[in-house]
């Protein structure tokens, strides 16, 4: 599969600040996606990335607060914006193939933490 | 709308003996796709296995297969000689053939005894 790596791996930030995570894989791929876990819970897709076009957004998640930039094939960022306590979570990129199509593949992670 | 049931909040198995995950799903979609994902405590998300719904026959990679019934709408996860490295939640999850997005189940937690 490809190699997916994230950026920061976690970190702690004050409310009110805001957090780009950067998403980047090892070879050229159409579909990027973000999802938040909450603590205790399953993964909930936030968006849809995919390059040349505006990110599609799920129910429930705004691009105000979660603004997200697809520059290329290979990398993607997520900003988490104006934090609050709520957004505490491990949000995760993932990446549709290239190892075989229609699969998705998660990169490792950014653990945030805010106070 | 697509939903993922995972039935067993927790699970235990000891070492070296078969354990089954239970999931069920609900759709009214003929082209889709089924996987298990593994999150040991690194919480990296690793796919274990997938199941394509137009194929009847029951994927398997190593030590896991799964039991893909469709008209029942459940895929279940057998793990065969357990082993101490299978500790972590398994996430069943479905995705929409070309819609690219998972639904994914509560997840089970996993936990092998030595």
């Amino acid at each position: 599969s490809a190699v997916i790596s994230q950026k920061p791996s976690r970190d702690i930030c004050q409310r009110g600040t805001s957090l780009t995570i950067q998403c980047q894989v090892d070879s050229q791929v159409t579909m990027m996606f973000w999802y938040r876990q909450q603590p205790g819970q399953s993964l909930t897709l936030i968006a849809t990335a995919n390059q040349g076009s505006e990110a599609t957004y799920e129910s429930g998640f705004v691009i105000d607060k979660f603004p997200i930039s697809r520059p290329n094939l290979t990398f993607s960022t997520l900003t988490v914006s104006n934090m609050s306590p709520e957004d505490s979570s491990i949000y995760l990129c993932s990446v549709d193939g290239p190892l075989e199509w229609e699969t998705q593949y998660f990169g490792p992670g950014t653990r945030l933490l805010v106070l | 709308a697509q939903t993922v049931t995972q039935s067993q909040p927790e699970m235990s198995v000891q070492e070296a003996e078969t354990v089954t995950l239970s999931c069920t799903y609900d759709t009214s979609e003929n082209n889709y796709y089924l996987f298990w994902y593994k999150q040991p405590p690194s919480r990296q998300m690793i796919l274990v296995i997938r199941q394509e719904a137009y194929k009847q026959q029951n994927a398997t990679e190593n030590r896991f297969s799964v039991n893909f019934q469709k008209a029942a709408k459940s895929f279940s996860l057998k793990i065969s000689d357990s082993q101490l490295g299978d500790t972590a939640m398994y996430f069943c999850a479905f995705m929409r053939g070309s819609q690219g997005n998972l639904i994914f189940g509560k997840g089970t937690k996993l936990s092998v005894k030595p």
